[in-house]
């Protein structure tokens, strides 16, 4: 089942603008992660905001967590055609599992178009 | 460089055959996990693993199964390869928590089984 649902779907702009993705999820989670994939690649991970923290930065990028509104963002500043690439978020859950945990559900994604 | 290693990068197989779908990973991670990717479908859990012959089903099991004998090395099996089983392949590992860690994803595998 998805739990992360990204918005939007697509999204285009130009070369030093400010790029914003949005990610709503259902449950209570431990943590949420955004990732990066390039075409046809595998994922990279982004950022990690725990439940208790409301925003974090990491360079050009910067997270914010709502979980009274069960919702995430992703801004990225002055963005690049080198940041075109599809963005998902992923759902840790409130539960970990003795001996293992930290099994992610991911969303799926926001497709981003940096054009010079 | 640490990193996750998926054995091929395209493959093509018959319907009916028996795929194997290698990753290793060189970090000493305790978890590993495999995904699919499918258009408008995001990333569905597989299966995944805690330890060595350690193994737990995902949301989308059927027609599936892995194999970790060894703790750097995580295979899924495809028991009798079927078109609707063509998809991208996502291999990924971490360390268990707390703290929590992201993963760590191989570069995938697209397998289209004719």
């Amino acid at each position: 089942s998805q739990q992360g649902e990204e918005d939007p779907q697509a999204l285009s702009i130009q070369e030093g603008e400010n790029a914003t993705m949005n990610c709503s999820y259902k449950t209570s989670i431990n943590n949420l992660q955004w990732y990066r994939q390039n075409s046809g690649r595998g994922l990279v991970h982004l950022i990690l905001i725990r439940s208790n923290e409301r925003e974090k930065h990491s360079g050009r990028l910067r997270v914010t967590l709502d979980t009274s509104k069960k919702s995430s963002s992703l801004l990225i500043t002055a963005s690049r055609a080198a940041d075109t690439a599809s963005y998902f978020c992923a759902t840790d859950p409130t539960i970990i599992l003795t001996g293992g945990g930290n099994k992610l559900t991911f969303g799926t994604g926001t497709q981003l178009k940096v054009e010079l | 460089d640490v990193k996750v290693t998926q054995s091929s990068r395209y493959l093509v197989k018959r319907t009916g055959e028996k795929v194997f779908l290698e990753c290793v990973q060189d970090m000493d991670h305790e978890n590993m996990f495999w995904y699919r990717q499918d258009p408008g479908l995001g990333l569905r859990l597989i299966y995944f693993s805690y330890d060595v012959k350690m193994k737990e089903k995902g949301d989308i099991p059927e027609g599936y199964s892995v194999s970790r004998e060894k703790k750097e090395r995580f295979s899924l099996i495809l028991e009798s390869a079927s078109t609707n089983q063509t998809s991208m392949y996502l291999c990924a590992s971490s360390l268990p928590p707390p703290p929590n860690y992201g993963y760590t994803f191989g570069s995938g595998t697209r397998l289209t089984v004719v």
